[in-house]
Parts: C-alpha cells; structure tokens; sequence
C-alpha cells in the first residue's frame, strides 16, 4: 500500500503565485486533513474533510482553500501566495474521524520568496 | 495560542536514562493520541488513550491519561539513541468534532 503520496516534496514560489499541493490516499479512508508546520509550533489544522463533498475550516484556513471531490484525493490551494506560507504542509487521513489513528504523508516543503 | 501545551520543549539526555513528557491542557478530550516524527517525515502514531486514569505501555514507553482527561504523560524508560525524536500530543474535544489539535511538541535527543 501506498498510504498517503503528498506531491510534491519540495516547491519554491514567488509571491503572488498560486499552486496546488496534491494529497491521495488508497485506505479508503472517510476523514482527511491538512496541516502546516512551523518551528516550536507544532501541526496547526489548515482544513479538514469528513468526506466526499464535504469540508471545513481548521484553525488556520486563511489564504488556503481545499476541496473533496473523491475519498482518495484531497487537493490544498494556495491562491496568492505569501512569505508567511512558507511551511512544511502534512496531509493526513483516518478511517472515520480525527479519534483515529491518523496516517501522515512525508510532507511538502514549501518555500514563498 | 495552543490548546495542548507540551513540556518540556527540549530535552537532552544520556542513553540508560528516564525522561516524562507531559501535555496539559484545560480543556476536556474525548481521547488523546501521541505521535513521533523523525526529520523529513510525517507523525507516526505511537498510542491513543480513551478513558481517564488509563495506562498504556509499549515496551518501554509508558502513557497514561490524566482521570479528568485533561491531561497526559509519556514516560521512557532507559532511553536508546532510537528513541530520538520529536514527541507530539494531540487531541480532539466533543464541541470542537473534526479537528485533532495538536500540542508543539517535544524534541527528545538520546546521545550515547
């Protein structure tokens, strides 16, 4: 099994720019989530989704939006970029809800100049 | 501010030593769960623990969670090298469903 494939690993953009961090999942999974990290901060909760068609905000939705067309895929968008969004970006997923064991993906860095 | 506060930040200790990590918060969780992650990779699950009072041990880590589930430990005993890493509590409470909050963190380094 592949578990969670986040694409890509490493991105730089300037700001302004838009781009698509991709999240896919094969465990048939119900709830996914999207997560930044940042140094003495922990994973702050950007978006979550209990499943197809359905999504909400986390803790640290601005400047972020998401969308869950399939169980597999959970795509984050950045539509204007800013260097306060440079972070390293976890999506995560669980069978049914946040109380579960959550299976990480190995994250994409991303960089804003 | 975060929900779950985690202490200490960092720790540094010799190997054949104990270390507790702890994680407080003043809110309730309905359960709360402990991750590991070593350098360019995401958290992996260590443990979850449901009811208060409760204690889990895996090999040489004990749990427990706190009788009025509001708090958690994380205990190492004997520490190896392999045990390095960066120790994250994180939890979700019944009037927030959906969002598993996280605390910031533990960086534990176990030198030989």
């Amino acid at each position: 099994n592949a578990g969670v494939t986040q694409t890509p690993k490493f991105q730089v953009l300037k700001t302004g720019q838009s781009m698509t961090l991709q999240c896919a999942q094969d465990m048939n999974h119900e709830y996914m989530s999207w997560y930044r990290q940042d140094p003495g901060m922990g994973l702050r909760l950007i978006h979550y989704s209990v499943g197809a068609g359905i999504t909400d905000q986390g803790e640290v939705p601005n400047g972020y939006n998401v969308s869950r067309s399939t169980t597999e895929d959970f795509p984050l968008r950045l539509l204007s970029a800013a260097p306060s969004q440079t972070s390293v970006y976890f999506c995560a997923s669980s069978y049914h809800g946040p109380d579960q064991p959550q299976h990480f993906g190995d994250g994409t860095r991303l960089s804003i100049l | 501010t975060q929900l779950l506060e985690q202490s200490p930040q960092f720790l540094s200790i010799q190997e054949g030593e104990n270390l507790t990590v702890y994680c407080n918060s003043s809110s309730v969780f309905s359960s709360l769960q402990w991750y590991r992650q070593e350098p360019g990779e995401g958290p992996v699950l260590l443990v979850t623990v449901v009811t208060g009072g409760e204690v889990k041990k895996l090999k040489r880590l004990t749990f427990q969670f706190g009788d009025a589930r509001k708090d958690s430990s994380l205990h190492i005993t004997a520490a190896q090298p392999g045990d390095t890493g960066l120790y994250l509590c994180a939890g979700g409470t019944t009037d927030s469903w959906g969002k598993l909050q996280f605390g910031a963190g533990t960086q534990v380094v176990v030198t030989p």
